[in-house]
């Protein structure tokens, strides 16, 4: 059983577009992130939701909208796609808002042309 | 400015050999440590944890040593077996700030 999913593993595109890439867990876990894996292997987190409402929302360009209509999917929403954005995206999930064990997807790779 | 620091992009190790991850940090107030490993086409997935009122936590193969004073962890793994060949992350965070702060990992590669 999957425990954090994500759709599409891989996404290209051409700048200019808008694209959502979707994430779910079945872990029951009550916050959420999206991360993001830049050029130099960093991972940078984006955004973070408890329960539905966000409570980290780091220095992103607000074409970048995650979206949670329940506790188990934080989806990210990415308008006027640029050369910039291309990386690979990670959700992951933790039980509770204390740093601990956090749980990850397996990725998506944004391409964009 | 790099808060968490893997000096180290690769670390080639032979097989049953006792392999040595190292992480640096700037951060006098991160009170929480952990590693993971990451495959190719997969997502981090965690290892091992520790907490700044510990100096050590083992699980294993797996050992992880804290030295507050010198801002430094390390993480042993012994013995190495190839398919602990992977990239290892160090993260850390501080008190009720709930982000994880992030190294750039390190790739081990264990030879037969």
């Amino acid at each position: 059983d999957t425990a954090v999913s994500q759709t599409p593993k891989y996404l290209v595109t051409q700048m200019g577009n808008d694209k959502s890439i979707k994430c779910e867990q079945n872990l029951g876990h009550d916050t959420m992130y999206w991360y993001k894996q830049d050029s130099k292997k960093f991972l940078k987190i984006m955004f973070s939701y408890n329960n539905k409402e966000l409570i980290i929302n780091e220095t992103v360009p607000n074409r970048f909208s995650p979206k949670s209509p329940d506790k188990a999917h934080l989806n990210l929403h990415i308008n006027s796609l640029e050369l910039g954005d291309s990386a690979v995206y990670f959700c992951a999930s933790r039980l509770g808002l204390r740093t601990d064990t956090q749980y990850f997807g397996p990725g998506t790779r944004l391409t964009v042309l | 400015d790099q808060q968490v620091k893997q000096n180290s992009p690769s670390l080639s190790v032979q097989e049953g050999r006792i392999s040595i991850l190292n992480c640096d940090y700037t951060n006098s107030m991160f009170d929480y440590f952990l590693w993971y490993k990451k495959y190719p086409a997969e997502g981090p997935t965690f290892l091992i944890s520790i907490s700044s009122i510990k100096d050590k936590n083992e699980d294993g193969r797996f050992t992880v040593f804290l030295n507050k004073s010198a801002k430094h962890l390390s993480l042993h793994i012994v013995p190495s077996q190839p398919g602990d060949s992977a990239v290892y992350f160090c993260a850390a965070s501080a008190g009720s700030n709930y982000q994880l702060i992030w190294g750039a990992g390190t790739k081990l590669i264990i030879k037969p």
